[in-house]
């Protein structure tokens, strides 16, 4: 068990959705990252925030977004759902906001239909 | 902008026998780290070894291995006496100033 923790482990919603998944780091860890793993684009990093500040920002689509509340858990927002959409999303934390070390949720799988 | 390149889609080894996995990148950065992530039928996502980019010596965890050439960029992963429970996807990935970026993986299936 990493420590980090996301809900739902499974979500299956329609096209034109809305969706939020959630993560909790581990505790003590102030930075969270968002990956997108799916079959045809592999492992893309999303987004990282940072004691409640966005850090970096990767190849987040318009229609997502993210933030870090002050009790460091993080939400990332999923709307005008696409079919392509569908995919293992993974939140992660770390300590410093440095990625030599990184712990990984078990993901949330998205199926849109 | 980095890249991380694995050759390898699938290999297969049998059980207590030795594999490498090959993942070569592209940088012009001077400091970095490289990992290598386990992904099994589970799909948890389980860092397996790191590699600090300045040091020369390869890194080592028990069965597993690297040989980490900095000037040729290439990072590959040996596993030493293969156990079933080492199959998974392995994902090479690198760490520079920014993000961390993975390679495509490769499937290791370990045979009994």
């Amino acid at each position: 068990d990493s420590g980090v923790t996301q809900t739902p482990k499974h979500l299956i919603t329609a096209t034109g959705q809305r969706v939020t998944l959630r993560c909790s780091p581990r505790s003590g860890d102030l930075s969270v990252y968002w990956y997108q793993q799916s079959l045809d684009q592999g492992l893309q990093f999303l987004i990282q925030y940072y004691n409640g500040e966005e850090r970096a920002k990767g190849n987040i689509l318009e229609r997502f977004s993210a933030q870090q509340f002050p009790d460091l858990h993080s939400e990332l927002n999923l709307s005008s759902l696409e079919l392509g959409d569908s995919a293992l999303y993974f939140c992660a934390s770390s300590v410093d906001g440095h990625n030599e070390k990184l712990f990984f949720g078990s993901g949330t799988q998205l199926s849109v239909l | 902008a980095q890249t991380v390149t694995q050759s390898q889609p699938e290999m297969s080894v049998q059980e207590a026998e030795t594999v490498t996995l090959s993942c070569t990148y592209d940088t012009s950065e001077n400091n970095y780290y490289l990992f290598w992530y386990k992904q099994p039928p589970s799909r948890q996502m389980i860092l397996v070894i790191r590699q600090e980019a300045y040091k020369q010596q390869n890194a080592t965890e028990n069965r597993f291995s690297v040989n980490f050439q900095k000037a040729a960029k290439s990072f590959s992963l040996k596993i030493s006496d293969s156990q079933l429970g080492d199959t998974a996807m392995y994902f090479c990935a690198f760490s520079g100033l920014d993000k961390l970026v993975f390679g495509a993986g490769t499937i290791l299936r370990v045979k009994s």
